[in-house]
């Protein structure tokens, strides 16, 4: 039982490299996130998507793509990486259902390093 | 847009005290979350809150949500040092699946 897995778990990188992060989930869960974490400022959404082929903008898509393939992965990536994304990403994934009100399940977490 | 705010930022109590978290958000939501985080992990769920009125209890934590004050609160009852952590509320919009989080309580509880 895999769960949600990210890769890699630490990455040190330069301004202005294509910086690409994985995330795959095992649940077949419809929705997938990608959250940045920042001291003083919590959680905040990049971008998320409600089902393969389907993604839209969080709190703070810029300088970020996305894109869905196939519904267990939702790779993140910076296209010109520069320090402010210095940060620790968090990958989720939740499956709403009927009803709604699912919790999101978390990721262990990318900590990446912009030089 | 909706805004999450969190207090205290920072909780510093004795083992065996009681304490609140307080969380209010500033849009009509009737869905509510807890985490928790330890140092360099990843975040847990603790509680799920779907209407008004709803409360929740595990261990010495309990958590409640009164939607008409956009108001949850989380009570940590005798507090325990294995309680230190990081606890964030997240709150959904009434349509979608967005989650919107606090900046976080870290909490540290002091033999």
């Amino acid at each position: 039982d895999a769960g949600i897995t990210q890769s890699p778990r630490y990455k040190i990188t330069e301004t202005g490299r294509q910086v690409t992060l994985m995330c795959h989930q095992t649940w077949s869960h419809s929705y997938m996130f990608w959250y940045r974490q920042d001291l003083g400022h919590g959680l905040r959404l990049i971008y998320y998507s409600a089902a393969a082929d389907i993604t839209d903008k969080g709190e703070v898509p810029d300088g970020y793509v996305v894109s869905r393939s196939k519904t267990e992965n939702f790779p993140l990536t910076l296209e010109s990486a520069t320090r402010s994304q210095t940060s620790v990403y968090f990958c989720a994934s939740s499956d709403p259902g009927l009803a709604g009100g699912e919790t999101q399940y978390f990721g262990p977490g990318t900590r990446l390093l912009v030089l | 847009e909706l805004k999450v705010e969190q207090n205290p930022l920072f909780l510093s109590m004795q083992e065996g005290k009681n304490y609140t978290i307080y969380c209010n958000y500033s849009t009509t939501s009737d869905r509510l979350y807890w985490y928790r985080q330890d140092p360099g992990k990843s975040l847990e769920s603790l509680f799920v809150l779907l209407s008004n009125g709803a409360v929740k209890q595990e261990g010495r934590l309990m958590a409640s949500l009164d939607t008409k004050a956009r108001l949850s609160t989380l009570h940590i009852t005798a507090a325990v040092h294995d309680l230190s952590a990081t606890y964030f509320c997240a709150v959904a919009l009434p349509i979608g699946n967005q989650f919107y989080f606090g900046t976080g309580t870290s909490l540290t509880v002091i033999p």
